[in-house]
């Protein structure tokens, strides 16, 4: 079965740059999607195959996919960006399944 | 802007059938992935299975033998069985709407429920 790694936790300073990775086995290969939740909520798509952003997701969420690793890069971080962010990519090798990372939770200093 | 919603009951006995409903409001449920996601306090998301508006299905292989899915458009409405339950399977359970681009992935999602597992 197809394993995402992600490292448990990220802490930022304000205005700085956040780099959430994600590791699989030639992950470069595969399509990544990236979802943020905050507490209490839904999950929320915020960068969909490697690098695309849904209508309404700030230009400073950013992906790049390649060999082993995806990120997601968060630009400017501000304090409300703090969340649990999940990677995911859809399995189709054998059966079709959905995979998600690990969850990294990110904090703003 | 689709919407979905999550409904059925919050406790269910261990051994019993879990059984949700997703109501989808503001487009058409036809044509489309839909998926059940669940994610257990704490803990990271873990995606049970999919169906498309056709009836087939995908669902995960650890859950294989106590899911079934399936969708009555008339109603918009998709749903959820998990059969056989025990603690373990107490968690937030959400529906999502799935998009094929270059992967699957979900634009939508409900605002969950939580089903806990006990007598």
């Amino acid at each position: 079965s197809y394993v995402l790694t992600q490292p448990p936790s990220v802490s930022v300073a304000p205005g700085q740059t956040a780099r959430i990775t994600c590791g699989g086995n030639n992950i470069g290969s595969e399509s990544v999607h990236w979802y943020q939740q905050k507490p209490g909520q839904a999950p929320v798509l915020v960068v969909y195959d490697d690098s695309d952003r849904p209508s309404g997701i700030p230009e400073r969420f950013s992906g790049s996919n390649s060999g082993n690793t995806a990120t997601l890069t968060i630009s400017r971080v501000e304090a409300g960006d703090e969340a649990d962010y999940y990677c995911q990519v859809w399995d189709s090798s054998s059966d079709h399944r959905g995979v998600f990372g690990t969850g990294t939770k990110v904090t703003v200093l | 802007q689709v919407q979905l919603q999550e409904s059925g009951p919050g406790l269910v006995k261990p051994s019993e059938t879990l059984s949700l409903t997703c109501t989808v409001s503001g487009g058409s449920i036809s044509s489309y992935y839909w998926s059940w996601i669940r994610q257990p306090a704490g803990k990271g998301l873990e995606w049970i299975g999919r169906l498309y508006t056709s009836g087939s299905t995908n669902y995960s292989p650890s859950l294989k033998s106590r899911v079934t899915m399936s969708v009555d458009t008339s109603r918009n409405q998709f749903s959820l069985r998990l059969s056989s339950v025990t603690a373990a399977d107490t968690a937030v359970y959400y529906c999502a709407r799935g998009l094929t681009g270059y992967g699957h992935y979900f634009d939508s999602w409900g605002q969950g429920i939580l089903v806990t597992v006990s007598s």
